[in-house]
């Protein structure tokens, strides 16, 4: 089993649709969480921590499931320039880098 | 404003050839970082630095080589270039928390 897993997607979606990505780890162990998104053939940048408690970031909503052992992304609303490719990154004793999951929104 | 670029963003080499690829970040970052990002397998770490002389090895570090001898780069070098390591190379750099920050990469092919 990957130590971190992500549905590829695509995850076609009309504007203003919400929608949500899982990422699945192994460890339990695991300290901090991270979403970053990439845009087609450019570098990836930080979008959100994600918190125990939940967190939001306008449309953005993270959070995380310590006893089933996922962190998920809500993006409410969603916008053309949402469409992007979105890692999920965990942190154990390094940091691991999901294979991301491709978001493309359409009009 | 600071940043972290790379350079060349595009080189073609032939097999056998040794390649460096550089790095350079003005953010004053203690921790440095390089990883190849192929499909299917997402970012995956070659080696890492936490200072000035300071290298390990990452997930995939066979081939590959750094030094660090300044703050500012990190240098990765391809001894001797193969077909497998045709990739996008992407360096990054933090501070004292973990986000990172990439440069906007190196696409390298080996012919």
């Amino acid at each position: 089993r990957k130590e971190v897993e992500q549905d590829p997607g695509p995850f076609n979606v009309p504007e203003g649709a919400t929608v949500a990505f899982n990422c699945t780890y192994s460890n339990s162990a695991s300290q901090s969480f991270f979403w970053y998104r990439q845009d087609c053939r450019k570098e990836p940048k930080l979008l959100m921590s994600v918190y125990s408690s939940g967190n939001e970031d306008g449309r953005f909503t993270a959070q995380l499931n310590r006893a089933s052992q996922y962190i998920s992304l809500l993006i409410r609303d969603s916008k053309l320039s949402d469409s992007a490719t979105y890692l999920c990154v965990v942190i154990t004793d390094k940091l691991i880098f999901g294979t991301g999951t491709r978001l493309q929104v359409f009009p | 404003d600071a940043e972290i670029t790379q350079s060349p963003r595009h080189k073609i080499t032939e097999t056998g050839r040794q390649v460096t690829l550089a790095c350079h970040q003005t953010w004053n970052h203690n921790n440095m970082f390089w990883y190849r990002q192929d499909l299917g397998h997402g970012l995956r770490l070659i080696h890492y630095s936490y200072g000035v002389q300071d290298t390990n090895k990452g997930e995939v570090s066979d081939g590959y080589s750094v030094s660090r001898s300044n703050t500012e780069d990190l240098p990765l070098t391809l001894e001797s270039a193969a077909s497998s390591q045709t990739s996008v190379y992407f360096c990054a750099s933090s501070g004292d928390g973990y986000e990172q920050y990439f440069g906007p990469g190196t696409r390298l092919t080996v012919t």
